[in-house]
């Protein structure tokens, strides 16, 4: 039971180049998130997804697109990288009862030149 | 006004202490109250989660709540040097899609 598993660890991308970011959970969990962590901003959602086949935008969307491409899978797609999209970003993921807790994935450290 | 406050810290207390985190929150009709804490370059964990007014213990933590002054805390017991991390607090809001909103946290040190 490995819970939540993101890819890649780290990454450097320029400015212009596309990447996606990988999320998987084996909770059986309906909803999942994903957050950036900047120093001093805290945790920003960026996108999330209820349940499998609906996606709705976070606080801070902009420059992001995602795909949930079945119960397990939450991808991050950045069309094209910008300085400013420098970041820890933290996949998350909730059964969608109860209290709603979130059960976080180790992050990817991205880096944009 | 942030929705979720808490003071950065850092919060130095000796081994063996008490530690007391505390958080306040905006939202009146907020319904779920979590505490992570957060290792340096580590993910949040889920530490406590606690929804109705009063004290939630678990080990060394409790939880307290108290929505009509609109704040919640963190107690560790007996703090050791393995606590020392970054404390996050964050407040599921009344909004239909379960947001849950962060703050900042508060960072804590325990010294030998």
């Amino acid at each position: 039971n490995a819970g939540v598993t993101q890819t890649p660890k780290f990454q450097v991308l320029k400015t212009g180049q596309s990447m996606t970011l990988q999320c998987a959970q084996d909770m059986n969990h309906n909803s999942m998130y994903w957050y950036r962590q900047d120093p001093g901003m805290g945790l920003r959602l960026i996108y999330y997804s209820a349940s499998e086949g609906t996606t709705d935008k976070g606080e801070v969307p902009n420059g992001y697109n995602v795909s949930r491409l079945n119960k397990r899978e939450f991808s991050l797609r950045l069309e094209s990288a910008a300085p400013s999209q420098t970041s820890v970003y933290f996949c998350a993921s909730s059964s969608g009862q109860g209290l709603y807790e979130q059960y976080f994935g180790p992050g990817t450290r991205l880096t944009v030149t | 006004q942030k929705e979720v406050e808490q003071n950065s810290g850092p919060l130095s207390v000796p081994e063996g202490a008490i530690a007391s985190l505390n958080c306040t929150y905006s939202d009146r009709v907020s319904q779920s109250f979590f505490w992570y804490r957060q290792y340096s370059g580590k993910s949040p964990e889920l530490i406590m989660s606690i929804y109705s007014n009063g004290d939630k213990e678990d080990g060394r933590f409790t939880a307290q709540l108290n929505k009509a002054s609109q704040y919640v805390s963190l107690l560790i017991r007996d703090s050791q040097p393995s606590d020392s991390a970054t404390y996050l607090c964050a407040v599921r809001n009344s909004g239909g899609y379960q947001k849950v909103t962060f703050g900042t946290g508060t960072k804590l040190q325990v010294i030998p």
